[in-house]
């Protein structure tokens, strides 16, 4: 059984531009959680989806991020405008429910540059 | 491939006993292990640890690296009914130069203290 994947693995983006990640939850796991990584630093919660919806985004850093789940499945969460201070792994976990982060499955990663 | 190993996977105790973790890992160019306590949802960041033989305390939690033997472990002495979370290991690797830079978690380890 694939585990959570993530793509791409890397990306490496001029400031300004909008980049797109992708996540792809167990199947069958219906929530999927967004997270950041800064290099050296705590996890960073982004945001939350219970099937297709996202009862919580109070982690987004700001108005150029966003996320979508279709289907209760795949999730991307698009940053618009990047920054270089949005640099970071972007890790996606998910877990067959919500209710608790128990058995939360993370992903490999997205590793984020911003130059 | 990258391996964190997460023990027990659950744990139910009395409030005021004391508890140990455990997290070992196999990963290349180790670089920092990191322990988070996740309750709802965010996990919180407890500590960093990179070099061996070290402890890292923070009230009743600490902590300590043995890079020798790939493992790490977390205790808590006076459990409180508070303690109650998922508490998750996560190994970072990469090269010093920060590229191939990856985060692998283990699994989690559910601690519940009872009054």
């Amino acid at each position: 059984g694939a585990g959570v994947s993530q793509s791409p693995s890397n990306k490496v983006t001029e400031k300004g531009k909008d980049v797109e990640l992708r996540c792809d939850p167990i199947s069958g796991h219906t929530a999927l959680y967004w997270y950041r990584q800064s290099l050296g630093q705590g996890l960073e919660f982004l945001i939350y989806f219970q099937g297709n919806s996202a009862p919580d985004k109070s982690g987004l850093p700001s108005d150029r991020f966003s996320a979508e789940r279709t289907g209760g499945s795949v999730s991307t969460l698009t940053i618009q405008r990047t920054q270089q201070e949005d640099s970071a792994v972007y890790l996606c976990a998910s877990s067959p429910d919500s209710g608790s982060p128990y058995e939360q499955y993370f992903g490999p990663g997205t590793r984020l540059t911003v130059t | 491939e990258d391996k964190v190993v997460q023990s027990p996977l659950s744990l139910v105790v009395h409030e005021g006993d004391t508890v140990t973790l455990n997290c070992s890992y196999e990963v290349t160019n180790f670089r920092s292990l990191l322990w988070y306590k996740q309750e709802k949802k965010a996990p919180t960041f407890l500590f960093m640890l990179t070099s061996s033989g070290i402890e890292k305390k923070s009230g009743r939690l600490s902590s300590i690296l043995d890079k020798k033997e790939l493992f790490s472990i977390l205790n808590i002495t006076a459990t409180q009914t508070g303690d109650s979370a998922v508490y998750l290991c996560a190994v970072e690797a990469g090269d010093s130069g920060g590229s191939n830079y990856k985060l692998t978690f283990g699994k989690g380890t559910l601690l519940t203290v009872n009054p």
